[in-house]
């Protein structure tokens, strides 16, 4: 069966410093792979979305940034973390077949202090 | 653009009661697709059913049942003899069949509250 692995769960970054979330999912090839963000009150955002090794696609300008450097791999990073950047970031991947339902991971509550 | 709104932004009830979530949506397709995820209070979204534009047919698992009415652009959820363990945020979401990836639009989710 396929999983999907996030961490870390809880992050609490000064403002400026680095990020990177990793997230993993195994049992299947090729899944289309996004990540999420959930600000405290609101609906998720989708930030990033990739269809293959290396294909981002951003939906909304920001801070941040994906790399997918293996077929199973996503990962968000940013150079210098702001304040905005705090809120819940859900990792998620669907098959590589069209309009299926997305599963996702047990997310990372990041705080920016 | 899609949109999907979820206007009950907290909802509490007994135990044993019956509850109806709210969703309509907005879109230019004809193809599209409506889901609606539970988030537990650990977070992790958890899917729990998946209707394409073209099957209108109600649905029902268990407890839950769903109401798809393309007239209305909308698609509600219902608990029927809730419990305690249906509290939670839940989330109606749309894709269109002809955005590349599968992306979701969220509504931002109904607090319920189920009390003992």
């Amino acid at each position: 069966s396929q999983t999907i692995h996030q961490w870390p769960a809880t992050l609490v970054q000064p403002v400026g410093s680095p990020l990177s979330l990793e997230c993993t999912v195994e049992g299947t090839s090729n899944p289309n792979l996004y990540w999420y963000r959930q600000a405290a009150g609101r609906g998720l955002q989708l930030l990033f979305y990739s269809v293959g090794i290396g294909q981002i696609s951003s939906e909304v300008p920001q801070n941040l940034s994906a790399s997918r450097p293996q077929d199973r791999q996503f990962i968000l990073s940013s150079k210098k973390l702001l304040l905005s950047d705090s809120g819940f970031y859900l990792c998620a991947w669907s098959p590589p077949t069209l309009n299926t339902e997305a599963f996702f991971g047990q997310g990372t509550r990041l705080t920016v202090v | 653009a899609q949109k999907v709104t979820q206007a009950q932004t907290e909802i509490s009830v007994v135990e044993k009661e019956d509850v109806t979530l709210d969703c309509v949506y907005e879109t230019r397709d004809t193809t599209y697709y409506l889901f609606w995820y539970k988030q537990p209070p650990s977070g992790e979204l958890v899917f729990l059913i998946r209707r394409n534009s073209f099957d209108e047919q109600n649905e029902i698992s268990g407890r839950y049942s769903w109401n798809f009415q393309k007239s209305t652009s909308s698609f509600n959820f219902t608990i029927t003899a809730s419990q305690v363990v249906d509290s939670a945020v839940y989330f109606c979401a749309l894709s269109e069949a002809r955005s590349s990836g599968d992306k979701l639009t969220f509504g931002t989710g109904t607090r319920l509250a189920v009390r003992p």
